[in-house]
Order: structure tokens, then C-alpha cells, then sequence
């Protein structure tokens, strides 16, 4: 598997905090995204990066900003969170925005 | 786990027998598609992808078909084994090869029966 690293695995937080997920590559992938997957939905694309600093958004976006300030780590963060932000957060890396996008193993987030 | 507790069509195989994994997309200009598996815990892990000029690819136990006058994409799992019970999704690019704006389908989960 490729050495693609999610933390923390599980986070409870209230509604209105601040929370950072962060995702940890050493595959010196170039190209970086955070999904986020809810029942009845496949997995939908929240940011992506194409290089240090280069970010830009996805198509559920609000309310999440993105840093790459390293190759190897992407963070995401939620500037407050809503309960509508529950959900199972996946990073993936893939060399060129290309095939074969390599998963984390996801970090599952409660807003109560 | 990270399993998200989806309530998704079920596919139940005896061990041993072919699957048949069906995905149907939805934009008629995407160009490449992708084949995940996600067991119960983990991250989607990449199985067989295929272009659209391409309408058969196979891999190791698996093959894809691609039918593109329907907007339809199979994968064949060939003497399915325990370990194959998982859940499987397809992902189109509307953008092309070489983008990665993905539109995932929401899956199929396979059991495979001793």
C-alpha cells in the first residue's frame, strides 16, 4: 500500500469548533484531495491540491478550507463545524492527477 | 471501522462462482473510468481502470466491460474468493484522462458465501 496516513481516525468535536484533519503522504505524490463520504452518496470531492499551495475547491467546498505548505501533508479544516459535517473523510495522493489515486484510511468525524 | 454504514444493493456470491458488478454513469462526455474496492475499515483501493476507447480490459481475476451506447460499466470478479467481499463503486472523469475531478457511484456491496 502506498504510505498515505490519516490523523486522528476518530474525532468528536462540538458545533462551532474549529477542526483540523491532517493527511500525511511519502509517496511524493504531487497531487493531493480530500473526499468526504455519507450514505447514499458516493464519495464527493471537498478540495484538492496540484502542488505546494496550489489548492483549489470541489464541488462541496463550503465550509472547509485546505493547506499545502509541504509535499507530503495536505490539511483540512473546518473553520466551524455543523453537524451537517459529519461524515467519513478520506485523503487521497495520486503522482500526476492521474490513475490510481491512493487512499487513507479515513478519519471519521461526529459534530454534536 | 470506517465503514459508513451505507445501505447499498447487496450481491451475494457463492465462493467459487463469477461476480458481475454493474455501474451505470451518468455523463455521456466521460472519457475514463475506474474501478474501487472498499473493505470494511479501510480506504477505496484502486482494482482496473479502462479508457473509452476501449470497451473490454482485464486484470488479475477481473475484467471490465464498458458499453458506452448505454452509459454502462460491469466488473467481472472471476472464481470469487472470501476475500473479495467488499464494497465496489465505480468512478467516471467527465474531464478526461488525465484530470481528477471523479464522479463516484455509491456502490455495490458483495458477499461471498462458503
Amino acid at each position: 500500500d502506498a504510505g498515505i496516513t490519516q490523523s486522528p481516525r476518530h474525532k468528536v468535536t462540538e458545533t462551532g469548533t474549529p477542526v483540523t484533519l491532517r493527511c500525511h503522504q511519502t509517496e511524493n505524490h504531487r497531487y493531493m484531495y480530500w473526499y468526504r463520504q455519507d450514505p447514499g452518496h458516493g464519495l464527493r470531492l471537498i478540495h484538492y491540491s496540484y502542488g505546494v499551495k496550489d489548492t483549489d475547491k470541489g464541488e462541496v467546498s463550503d465550509g472547509y478550507s485546505v493547506s499545502r505548505s509541504k509535499t507530503e501533508d495536505f490539511l483540512l479544516t473546518l473553520e466551524s463545524a455543523t453537524s451537517s459535517q459529519t461524515s467519513v473523510y478520506f485523503c487521497a495522493s495520486d503522482r500526476d492527477g492521474n490513475t490510481e489515486a491512493f487512499f487513507g484510511q479515513g478519519t471519521r468525524l461526529t459534530v454534536v | 471501522g470506517e465503514s459508513v454504514g451505507l445501505h447499498l444493493p447487496t450481491l451475494s456470491v457463492q465462493e467459487g462462482d463469477n461476480s458481475i458488478i454493474n455501474c451505470a454513469y451518468s455523463n455521456s462526455a466521460s472519457d475514463y473510468f475506474i474501478w474501487y474496492k472498499q473493505e470494511s475499515g479501510k480506504g477505496p483501493q484502486f482494482i482496473i481502470d479502462i479508457r473509452s476507447n476501449m470497451d473490454k480490459r482485464q486484470g488479475q481475476r477481473v475484467t471490465v466491460l464498458l458499453n458506452k451506447t448505454v452509459k454502462h460499466l460491469s466488473l467481472q470478479i472471476a472464481a470469487t474468493q472470501p476475500g473479495d467481499s467488499a464494497v465496489y463503486f465505480c468512478a467516471e472523469n467527465p474531464g478526461g484522462y488525465g484530470t481528477y475531478k471523479y464522479i463516484f457511484g455509491t456502490g455495490t456491496r458483495l458477499k461471498v458465501l462458503a
